[in-house]
């Protein structure tokens, strides 16, 4: 079974500030993907990562995928209240799992203006 | 967005009562899927569908049965309810699972509770 640990579980910050969001596993995942959740909605996919060492920018977040592709980070600079919401990691198996993602459980995000 | 729709979006029901809740897309993805997401356990897949009548289990399926007889929509039946059940559940879809590629987009999720 493919796990996900995702850290820290909650994150309270004020604007302005720098944080970072991580994803690990001891699986080796073929692509790993970010989501945003916010209260009452569905998760909406941010970015997919696919190769080793991967970065990806997304206006202030800026996606890593680890060398050995078992693990993942989000960094956010100089959040905003509108950042505000939880971040899933989710990685997709590989062979007949590519089927499925594997969810982290998410990290609760509160950026305080 | 993705063309993503789930009925209802809330429901209230009594416990060994059956409940069907709907999935519709106008995307013409070929794979869907239902989630639930509860606190401390995260998304977990309960049934996914590759095409129109082909579907199979994900992890926590007990209780669970579902059908796609069109491709446009996934149906997830609760057989006889139980209060483990209450429960968000998500409906995904993705176009293709390409070694390297499940992008899932989801519906906005359907509030259940089971008294």
């Amino acid at each position: 079974t493919q796990l996900l640990e995702q850290s820290p579980q909650f994150l309270s910050i004020q604007e302005g500030e720098n944080l970072t969001v991580y994803c690990n596993s001891s699986s080796v995942f073929s692509s790993l993907q970010w989501y945003r959740q916010e209260p009452g909605e569905g998760p909406v996919l941010l970015v997919t990562v696919v190769t080793g060492g991967e970065v990806k920018k997304l206006k202030r977040l800026t996606f890593q995928f680890g060398d050995a592709r078992k693990d993942s980070s989000l960094h956010i600079t100089a959040a905003q209240p509108g950042d505000t919401g939880l971040y899933l990691c989710a990685g997709q198996g590989s062979g007949g799992s590519n089927y499925k993602l594997t969810f982290g459980k998410g990290t609760l995000l509160t950026v305080n203006p | 967005d993705a063309g993503i729709t789930q009925s209802p979006r809330h429901k209230v029901t009594e416990t060994g009562t059956p409940v069907t809740l709907r999935c519709h897309q106008t995307e013409n993805h070929r794979y869907m899927y239902w989630y639930r997401q509860d606190p401390g356990h995260g998304l977990r897949l309960i049934h996914y569908s590759y095409g129109v009548k082909d579907t199979d289990k994900g992890e926590v399926s007990d209780g669970y049965s579902v059908s796609r007889s069109k491709t446009e929509d996934f149906l997830l039946t609760l057989e006889s309810a139980t209060s483990s059940q209450t429960s968000v559940y998500f409906c995904a879809i993705s176009a293709r699972l390409a070694e390297t590629y499940n992008e899932q987009f989801f519906g906005p999720g359907t509030r259940l509770t089971v008294l």
